[in-house]
């Protein structure tokens, strides 16, 4: 009964190669998130989509490319990795009228060597 | 823009010692506050949250109230668990879904028995 699911946990990679990393989520939100937490635990919004719709893209470089294929889905492509992209990547969904509380995923771990 | 400020930790403190994390926090209207608390590989859960002013959020024994005088959302708790040693963020929203949850820093707590 896990509410918002994410894959791969960890995923270890060479600088240069495209990974994904898929999130799901079965509460019914229209809205999905994705977060960046750094080695210093800091956390920053990546995108957001509401109802397949982008609404939230902040300064990502292009590599980074967000794919929603429904509302209860929301994936992360990044090509061409480099040893910066190294972080947690934390999904996260809202429902509606509730003040935008979030429901987090248990987060990706990427490693680029 | 809005932000938020926490006191940076870390934290270290004994069991059934009083726990007092300090948050401000800088926005324009009526945010919404929260406190997520991430514990060890975990991701973040929502801890307790307060949409208006003066509103008292509480949760596992933790405590915090919105004082828009102040622009403050300090957590509280009177007696800490080792249990307790985890992560915790203070953050604000708009209240609208589909915009971002802006973090603190982070302040990482830490109990010994």
């Amino acid at each position: 009964d896990t509410a918002v699911s994410q894959t791969p946990k960890y995923l270890v990679t060479q600088m240069g190669n495209d990974k994904s990393i898929k999130c799901e989520q079965n509460l019914g939100h229209d809205t999905m998130y994705w977060y960046k937490q750094d080695s210093k635990k800091f956390l920053k919004i990546m995108f957001s989509y509401n109802n397949k719709e982008l609404i939230i893209n902040e300064t990502v470089p292009n590599r980074f490319s967000p794919k929603s294929p429904d509302k209860a889905h929301l994936n992360l492509h990044i090509n061409s990795l480099e040893l910066g992209d190294s972080a947690v990547y934390f999904c996260a969904s809202t429902p509606r009228d509730t003040y935008n509380e979030q429901f987090f995923g248990p987060g990706t771990r990427l490693t680029v060597l | 823009g809005d932000s938020v400020t926490q006191m940076e930790g870390p934290v270290t403190l004994s069991e059934e010692a009083f726990l007092t994390i300090n948050c401000t926090y800088t926005a324009t209207g009526y945010p919404s506050l929260f406190w997520y608390v991430q514990y060890p590989g975990e991701g973040l859960q929502l801890l307790l949250k307060a949409t208006k002013a003066d509103d008292k959020g509480s949760n596992k024994g933790f405590e915090a109230t919105y004082r828009k005088e102040t622009t403050s959302f300090h957590l509280e708790k009177g007696s800490v668990q080792v249990s307790d040693s985890a992560v915790y963020f203070c953050a604000l929203s708009d209240g609208q879904a589909g915009t971002a949850l802006i973090f603190g820093k982070g302040t990482t707590l830490s109990v010994s028995s």
